[in-house]
């Protein structure tokens, strides 16, 4: 089957960088992606990692080591509105993602 | 901005009832999606479904599921007789052609008494 693990809970400073770090076990997959999910609310896509290294996309990168089955979030430049939940997901082709348990992320002024 | 669009958005069910989730997936999309949270909880796959059939489900997925997509535009989710375990917040999921991005609705919260 597949796993992923993450921390539940983050907590840092605004203006700080924070990484959310993802760790996972699988016999296969296509990529690695993070999504942002605030209370209340439905997931949003953040970030993809098809390959290994380091995507960035604004305040955000992601990155992903294959050979080390482990991945992580960066947060840049932290905001209060980045208080939300993180999910790293497996994609295991176009027809089915697996979600971790997500990391809830409180950023303090 | 297209977006994947859910109703109800909260229904509320006694325990036996059938009920149907509906979603519009944005119209170019070609895959289709629904999962669930429980409240605090991860987000769980539940089935995917492309070119008018079921391409993956997860084991939470049972023979009290099932998907439709009946025209062109709906994509629906019914639950047969529902349980009180059932009570969730059911998430639609479209991706584009090629597309790596899963697009969220805003979900349907579920309530079985």
């Amino acid at each position: 089957g597949q796993s992923l693990e993450q921390p539940s809970e983050v907590t840092a400073v605004e203006g700080a960088i924070v990484q959310i770090n993802c760790t996972y076990q699988t016999s296969g997959f296509y990529g690695l992606s993070w999504y942002q999910q605030h209370d209340g609310g439905a997931p949003t896509f953040l970030s993809y990692n098809a390959l290994d290294g380091l995507e960035e996309t604004g305040r955000f990168s992601s990155f992903l080591s294959r050979s080390d089955s482990y991945g992580y979030l960066l947060l840049q430049e932290l905001q209060m509105k980045d208080s939300a939940s993180y999910f790293c997901a497996l994609n295991t082709g176009g027809f089915k993602t697996i979600f971790g348990a997500g990391t809830r992320l409180f950023v303090k002024a | 901005e297209p977006e994947v669009t859910q109703t109800p958005s909260h229904q509320v069910t006694q325990m036996g009832q059938e009920v149907i989730l509906r979603c519009v997936p944005i119209s170019n999309h070609l895959y289709f999606y629904w999962y669930r949270q429980i409240l605090g909880q991860k987000v769980e796959f539940l089935v995917s479904f492309y070119n008018n059939e079921i391409s993956e489900k997860s084991e939470i997925f049972d023979d009290q599921f099932s998907v439709e997509r009946p025209d062109g535009s709906n994509f629906t989710l019914k639950i047969r007789s529902t349980k009180l375990e059932d009570s969730a917040m059911y998430f639609c999921a479209s991706n584009p052609p090629g597309g790596t991005e899963a697009f969220f609705g805003q979900g349907t919260r579920l309530t079985v008494v």
